[in-house]
């Protein structure tokens, strides 16, 4: 069963528009959230980070939303540009210490000038 | 931000012989290092949790005999696929997370090493 679920495969938008990624999970323990983002034959590059204490957390175009009682967090992008264009996974983890995070299965996004 | 190295970032072998990839914290300590595999168009598959100075955890379906993994200090653990196969060719990206005091430190990855077994 999977515990981070990106239901969006893939998204498209226009250069300059908002993109919306969505992810939900399933584990009620969980309590941090990060977003990564991964060009192909490269590692995943860190992006933002969310606490469950938190709602929001803004970093620059990147604003990650959290919404606890629905177990949903979106990442958007304002303005979408080209560099922008990469694969996003959402991962989550409980309040344990050097466990792994809980990865999605990712959402590519073309955005499209 | 944290810097984890790979090395080599791509390898092509024969099949039957091992390989081993390297992986470091360059500058902060790394308790725990995480390895993925990454298929084509697939998502990272969690492969083994290393802790240093103990055995690694494999993820159920990873054999253990196959991805050898040896975290040996702080700043360094060791991936190596013995007698590989076709079918191990992938991608395969190492992450380190560090623990200090009570932060909740982010997960850093590595920049990937390609293998492609002939």
């Amino acid at each position: 069963d999977q515990q981070v679920k990106q239901n969006s495969p893939s998204l498209s938008v226009q250069e300059g528009r908002i993109s919306i990624l969505n992810c939900d999970y399933t584990n009620s323990m969980f309590d941090y959230f990060l977003w990564y983002k991964k060009y192909p034959a490269e590692g995943p590059t860190f992006l933002i980070s969310i606490s469950s204490i938190k709602d929001k957390n803004e970093d620059g175009r990147f604003t990650v939303f959290l919404n606890k009682s629905a177990k949903h967090l979106s990442l958007h992008i304002v303005p979408s540009q080209p560099g922008d264009s990469a694969v996003y996974f959402c991962a989550a983890s409980e309040n344990n210490y050097g466990q792994n995070f809980v990865f999605g299965p990712g959402t590519r996004l073309s955005v499209l000038p | 931000g944290a810097v984890v190295s790979q090395h080599p970032s791509r390898v092509i072998c024969k099949s039957g012989t091992s390989v081993k990839i390297e992986c470091r914290s360059l500058d902060f300590q790394a308790t725990t290092m995480f390895w993925y595999r990454q298929f084509p168009k697939k998502s990272l598959m969690l492969m083994a949790t290393s802790n240093e100075g103990s055995k690694a955890t494999y993820e159920q379906g990873v054999e253990k005999d196959k991805f050898l993994i040896n975290h040996a200090s702080l700043t360094l653990s060791t991936l190596t696929v013995t007698s590989a196969h076709p079918e191990d060719s992938s991608f395969y990206i190492c992450s380190a997370r560090a623990i200090s005091g009570r932060s909740r430190d982010t997960q850093y990855f590595g920049p990937g090493t390609r293998l492609t077994v002939l």
